[in-house]
């Protein structure tokens, strides 16, 4: 079992571009989430969803959109990037809607110019 | 605003000593108590945790107490080891999907 996946590892953008960040799951999950940590402020919740077909806002959301793609697979795109989104992103997924244990990715580190 | 709070953000101790990580919340709607884990270039891991109804939590050297009164745990890691040097981060949770993190204590375990 590979856990939680995200890809890529690491990535440049430049002010304005868009990307999508990749995470795959193959615990048979039902919940998936994205974080993004900055010095000083721990992980932050950017969007989550609870189950296949739903998403859901988190604490910083503005700037991004999701998609769960189907049970095993949560992407978070930005659509137009800024130097404040420069971050490291981390996917992570639960067992199911509440379960508080969550397994995480390895991160990406996003940095944009 | 920070829910949840890690005022230390660095603690070093000698390898065999304990190590207490403290952590403090400010939301009484949180009834879940997780600690994470991370290495450099690495993914948070997993813990321990701690439900409301419960003051302690005990899993090998790793004990996590919960003073609800004062809305504020702690971590004892208990003898410390090398291996146990990372970035410890507390979280909490409204039994939801909305899990705050704080911001971390890099413990360092001198041999």
């Amino acid at each position: 079992n590979a856990g939680v996946t995200q890809t890529p590892k690491f990535q440049v953008l430049k002010t304005g571009q868009s990307m999508t960040l990749q995470c795959a799951q193959d615990m048979n999950h039902n919940s998936m989430y994205w974080y993004r940590q900055d010095p000083g402020m721990g992980l932050r919740l950017i969007y989550y969803s609870a189950s296949e077909g739903t998403t859901d806002k988190g604490e910083v959301p503005n700037g991004y959109n999701v998609s769960r793609l189907n049970k095993r697979e949560f992407s978070l795109r930005l659509e137009s990037a800024a130097p404040s989104q420069t971050s490291v992103y981390f996917c992570a997924s639960s067992g199911w809607q509440g379960e508080e244990t969550q397994y995480f990715g390895p991160g990406t580190r996003l940095l944009v110019l | 605003d920070q829910q949840v709070k890690q005022n230390s953000p660095s603690l070093s101790v000698q390898e065999g000593r304990i190590s207490i990580l403290n952590c403090d919340y400010t939301n009484s709607m949180f009834d879940y108590f997780l600690w994470y884990k991370k290495y450099p270039a690495e993914g948070p891991t997993f813990l321990i945790s701690i439900s409301s109804i419960k003051d302690k939590n005990e899993d090998g050297r790793f004990t996590v107490f919960l003073n609800k009164s004062a809305k504020h745990l702690s971590l004892h890691i208990v003898p410390s080891q090398p291996g146990d040097s990372a970035v410890y981060f507390c979280a909490a949770s409204p039994h939801n999907n909305d899990m705050r993190f704080g911001a971390g204590t890099r413990l360092t375990v001198k041999p």
